[in-house]
């Protein structure tokens, strides 16, 4: 099993819809979650941390359920400019050190 | 802007030389990391360092070496390269708000 589950996708939507991804994650232990945006032939790119309370981010929702050890990244009013894979990231934390694990990615393609 | 930059952003190099890519930045963050990422396997840590001449193995660090003489550098140097190792590498620093990462290497073994 991997330690952090992606479906690939690609998921196509229209612009101005609404899309969800999800995430799940093996090492109970982890300590911290994040979302990462990779744009095609680039970097990844930090979108947004997750925490346990969720958090909001202009049009984007990221929630955490540690219980059942998933992440999910909500994208509200979808722009053509956020066609692009997002990775889930799972931070098994050392003292002093972050070791990051990351998903496969999600494809997202907004269409006009 | 972490001032994070790879160098070169391309090669191809024959089965069995050497090759060495360079991960340069400015800021005297304390870690660093070589990533490699394929098609279905995403980001998978190579080697790591905590500190000058202070380095670690990662998950996939067969085949591949890593040096740390000053802070703001960090080599990776393929022993003797095979098709196997085509790939893009990513270099990465951490600090409080998560990874910044370099621009990549993209690498072709022939």
């Amino acid at each position: 099993r991997k330690e952090v589950e992606q479906d690939p996708g690609p998921f196509n939507v229209p612009e101005g819809a609404t899309v969800a991804f999800n995430c799940t994650y093996s090492n109970s232990a982890s300590q911290s979650f994040f979302w990462y945006r990779q744009d095609c032939r680039k970097e990844p790119k930090l979108l947004m941390s997750v925490y346990s309370s969720g958090n909001e981010d202009g049009r984007f929702t990221a929630q955490l359920n540690r219980a059942s050890q998933y992440i999910s990244l909500l994208i509200r009013d979808s722009k053509l400019s956020d066609s692009a894979t997002y990775l889930c990231v799972v931070n098994e934390e050392r003292t002093g050190f972050q070791k990051l694990v990351f998903g496969t990615g999600t494809r997202l393609l907004v269409s006009p | 802007d972490a001032g994070i930059t790879q160098s070169p952003r391309h090669k191809v190099t024959e089965t069995g030389t050497p090759v060495t890519l360079r991960c340069h930045q400015t800021e005297n963050h304390r870690y660093m990391y070589w990533y490699r990422q394929d098609p279905g396997h995403g980001l998978r840590l190579i080697h790591y360092s905590y500190g000058v001449k202070d380095t670690d193995k990662g998950e996939v660090s067969d085949g591949y070496s890593v040096s740390r003489s000053k802070t703001e550098d960090f080599l990776l140097t393929l022993e003797s390269a095979t098709s196997s190792q085509t790939s893009v590498y990513f270099c990465a620093i951490s600090n409080y708000y998560g990874y910044t990462f370099g621009s990549g290497t993209r690498l072709t073994v022939v």
